[in-house]
């Protein structure tokens, strides 16, 4: 069964600082993998999708990276800003097109 | 853009009462899912649909049934509310595109069961 992993569960950085979110998932057989941001009491804003094939995406200072052989996933953030903060979610597609998410980061970016 | 709407933001509703949850999207997409998610347990897929009238149970179905009589519209029933229903209820869609399978979700729906 796919486990997906969220290390911190919590970040605390001042502004203007450069971070990196990790994501961890424990089967190798996904189709694709999915950032999200969601903001408290909110749905889920889709951020970066990498398919299966690729290594990394970027949209402006997001940048996602995929190795699926080590099952890892990272989300760099470049010059945080207080706007960032929001908890950030992965997720990975499995088979019938299901995702698995990991619990969370909660990133907080102090001005 | 990809627009899911969901029918409430907040919903309080009483033990044993029928609740209905609606989620209509606009981009035609074949594939719809209800989610919940709770602090400490994350999100959690209840049901999903490929197409109209067709569905599969998730990971947590008990206690919730589907509707999906048109293919922009999908519903999630509480057949009777429990106070273990109280939750965050998330709606999304998605399509197969290109080998890509991304999903869209609504604003949520916070259920409060009294």
């Amino acid at each position: 069964k796919q486990e997906v992993t969220q290390i911190p569960a919590a970040l605390s950085v001042p502004e203007g600082e450069n971070l990196v979110l990790n994501c961890s998932f424990t089967d190798s057989a996904i189709y694709n993998l999915q950032w999200f941001r969601q903001d408290p009491g909110k749905g889920l804003t889709s951020l970066l999708l990498i398919q299966s094939s690729q290594r990394e995406q970027t949209s402006g200072r997001l940048n996602a990276s995929l190795d699926k052989s080590s099952g890892r996933s990272t989300l760099y953030i470049a010059a945080s800003q207080p706007g960032d903060s929001a908890t950030y979610l992965c997720a990975v597609v499995v088979g019938a097109q299901k995702l698995v998410f990991g619990q969370g980061t909660r990133l907080t970016i102090n001005p | 853009d990809v627009k899911v709407t969901q029918s409430s933001r907040y919903l309080v509703k009483r033990t044993g009462e029928k609740v209905f949850l609606e989620c209509v999207q606009d981009m035609d997409h074949e594939n719809m899912f209800w989610y919940r998610q709770d602090p400490g347990l994350g999100l959690r897929l209840i049901y999903f649909s490929y197409d109209v009238k067709m569905k599969e149970k998730g990971d947590i179905p008990e206690g919730y049934s589907v509707s999906r009589e048109k293919k922009e519209r999908f519903s999630l029933i509480l057949e009777s509310a429990s106070t273990n229903q109280t939750s965050m209820y998330l709606c999304a869609s998605s399509r197969l595109a290109g080998g890509v399978h991304e999903q869209y979700f609504g604003p949520g729906t916070r259920l409060t069961v009294t």
